[in-house]
């Protein structure tokens, strides 16, 4: 059972440049959501999705896409990447209707030069 | 507005002292608790929850964390830290946000572990 799985693990990018973080989970879970993960901020939520289809907006989404085609994927997308968007990435995902007991992937690390 | 606040930036203690990591939080309803850890390259671990009932919570590794209405804390608890326990150390809330339960999170506790 992988559970939740980002990739890659570690990311550069120049300014400008585009990509995806790929998530991925296999608990048949409707909830999944976007963190980073910033020195001294502990994790702030990006996007999230409540099922296939639905996604919305978190605390910090500017510069940041999502979308959510099936249950099992949620990949977030950066159309033009930042310096500002150097952080940690983590990808959750729980079951609906039920208090946040949110699985966690290992994480991106991503830098923007 | 909902937050989480963990004083203690960063902790040291000696292999087998006690350990006490503390949580402070600010949220309307009777509030979804959690701690999680992370180790150094890893994601995040949930430690343990609390969501309502007895207010002293086991959770794995050892640990305990205690909710405290009165003082809005729900601080983390371990009588003999090991070497494997240094790693950084999260809690946060559960607080509803339009149709989703998202964590609120504190800015976390870096525990260091000395032999």
């Amino acid at each position: 059972n992988a559970g939740v799985t980002q990739t890659p693990k570690f990311q550069v990018l120049k300014t400008g440049q585009s990509m995806t973080l790929q998530c991925a989970q296999d608990m048949n879970h409707e909830y999944m959501s976007w963190y980073r993960q910033d020195p001294g901020m502990g994790l702030r939520l990006i996007h999230y999705s409540v099922g296939a289809g639905i996604t919305d907006q978190g605390e910090v989404p500017n510069g940041y896409n999502v979308s959510r085609s099936t249950t099992e994927d949620f990949p977030l997308r950066l159309l033009s990447a930042a310096p500002s968007q150097t952080s940690v990435y983590f990808c959750a995902s729980k079951l609906a209707g039920a208090p946040n007991i949110q699985y966690f992937g290992a994480g991106t690390r991503l830098s923007v030069l | 507005a909902q937050s989480v606040t963990q004083p203690d930036i960063h902790i040291t203690v000696s292999e087998g002292a006690s350990l006490e990591l503390r949580c402070n939080y600010s949220y309307g309803a009777t509030p979804y608790l959690f701690w999680y850890v992370q180790s150094p390259g890893q994601g995040l671990q949930l430690l343990l929850k609390y969501f309502s009932g007895d207010t002293l919570v086991q959770g794995i590794k050892g640990f305990e964390a205690e909710f405290k209405r009165s003082q809005s804390s729900f601080n983390l608890r371990k009588p003999s830290v090991h070497w494997s326990d240094a790693a950084e150390y999260f809690c946060a809330v559960g607080a509803r946000s339009g149709g989703y339960n998202k964590l609120i999170f504190g800015a976390g506790t870096r525990l260091a572990v000395h032999p």
